[in-house]
């Protein structure tokens, strides 16, 4: 049973536009959640998170919303750039559960020049 | 990927062989984990280490066994590979929320 959810395998958008990558989640223990990027050949990368008291955090290019009635969050990447394109993680933890991460799927972004 | 090192970045092994792919830390986290990553399949959690000494198993622990001697080295053995052990690995250790991932073995089992 997936916990957490990415929905789209994919995403494509135009250099310059905004990227929205969505995420679902159903434990409603989860209190901290986190968005990570991976290019080919590397590890993942830690990129924004939130926590769940707050509704938006903003680092630059990079805005995560949080939504705990739907249980829903999204990450907006404005404006997107070819360097952006990666493979984008969701994650989720909570305290009881020695903040383990749960992960996502992960939506493939393609931002074209 | 400072901080957390893996060897070796590939490997190829033949069905039955073991091997023993290698963590190391140098930021004094206390948590460790072994993932294995595939297509289409996000990131597995094969086992974790809460404190040096301690080792749990996670989603996929079948086929792995783990050793956490001290603090800085986590490390992950296959004692008889199968193909179905192909598949990019990675080792993470835990700050207080996030995750810190190393640059991952590439191991391809024929």
């Amino acid at each position: 049973d997936q916990q957490v959810k990415q929905n789209s395998p994919s995403l494509s958008v135009q250099e310059g536009r905004i990227s929205i990558l969505n995420c679902d989640y159903t434990n409603s223990m989860f209190d901290y959640f986190l968005w990570y990027k991976k290019y080919p050949a590397e590890g993942p990368t830690f990129l924004i998170s939130i926590s769940s008291i707050k509704d938006k955090n903003e680092d630059g290019r990079f805005t995560v919303f949080l939504n705990k009635s739907a249980k829903h969050l999204s990450l907006h990447i404005v404006p997107s750039q070819p360097g952006d394109s990666a493979v984008y993680f969701c994650a989720a933890s909570f305290s009881g559960n020695n903040r383990k991460l749960i992960w996502g799927l992960g939506t493939s972004l393609a931002v074209n020049p | 990927n400072a901080g957390v090192t893996q060897t070796p970045k590939f490997q190829v092994l033949k069905t039955g062989q073991s091997m023993t792919l290698q963590c190391a830390q140098d930021m004094n986290h206390n948590s460790m984990y072994w993932y294995r990553q595939d297509p289409g399949m996000g990131l597995r959690l094969i086992y974790y280490s809460a404190s040096e000494g301690t080792t749990d198993k996670g989603e996929v622990p079948n086929g792995y066994n783990v050793s956490r001697l001290n603090k800085r080295e986590f490390s992950l053995r296959l004692e008889s590979a199968a193909p179905s052990q192909t598949s990019v690995y990675f080792c993470a250790i835990q700050g207080f929320y996030e995750q810190y991932f190393g640059p991952g073995t590439r191991l391809t089992v024929t």
